[in-house]
């Protein structure tokens, strides 16, 4: 069975700096998918990002841009320029590429703005 | 406008009742799914459905159950076999492929009294 690690449960920033987010995963597939999902205080689930493990480029969202280290099993997130709106519980999640499977999530990481 | 709806937002329950939360989607995906989520467990999967008249147990079903008659609707009951149901349940929904998103509702947070 797959797993998702996130090993930083809070992070803090400064408003207009960078932070990143780690995530790590174990599988022995080779083809899924990798997703991060922003949950602000409205607890509203919120698609960031998403990078196919078959594409090397690391994908890119404006602000948000991702590390995917394929061999390493890594898939960090970075926000660049933060903004307090960006402060939320971030999930890392996995997804098989084999019909409709459920996502698997990690714990998550609960992000700071600091004005 | 296409979405996923989920009701109520709130709901009590006291102990030994059964409770059914609504989850219906208008984004003709074929896929449901139900999470529970507490604080500092992430997400957990109850049950998943990939087609109508058919669902799979995630890895925390015990106490729960799900059917699925409409692709449109998957309620959840949640069993007075369900020894700590007090949560934050999550409903979502995609098409089939693993590149597709899955679409969240804006959850039931359910209380045992």
């Amino acid at each position: 069975a797959q797993t998702v690690t996130q090993s930083q449960p809070e992070m803090s920033v400064q408003e207009a700096e960078t932070v990143t987010l780690s995530c790590t995963y174990d599988t022995s597939e080779s083809d899924y998918y990798l997703f991060w999902y922003k949950q602000p205080p409205s607890r509203q689930m919120i698609l960031v990002i998403r990078q196919e493990a078959y594409k090397q480029q690391n994908a890119t969202e404006n602000r948000f841009s991702v590390n995917f280290q394929k061999a390493a099993k890594s898939f960090s997130l970075k926000i660049s320029d933060s903004q307090l709106g960006d402060a939320a519980m971030y999930f890392c999640a996995y997804r098989s590429d084999s019909g409709n499977t459920p996502l698997v999530f990690g714990k998550g990481t609960r992000l700071s703005v600091i004005a | 406008d296409g979405g996923i709806t989920q009701s109520p937002k709130y709901l009590f329950r006291k102990e030994g009742q059964n409770v059914t939360l609504s989850c219906e989607q208008n984004l003709n995906h074929d896929a449901m799914y139900w999470y529970r989520q507490d604080p500092g467990q992430g997400l957990r999967l109850i049950y998943y459905s990939q087609i109508v008249n058919d669902f799979q147990k995630g890895d925390i079903a015990e106490g729960y159950s799900v059917s699925r008659e409409k692709k449109e609707s998957f309620p959840l009951t949640v069993t007075s076999a369900q020894k700590n149901p007090t949560a934050f349940y999550l409903c979502a929904s995609s098409m089939a492929g693993g590149y597709n998103e899955q679409f969240f509702g804006p959850g039931t947070r359910l209380t045992v009294l």
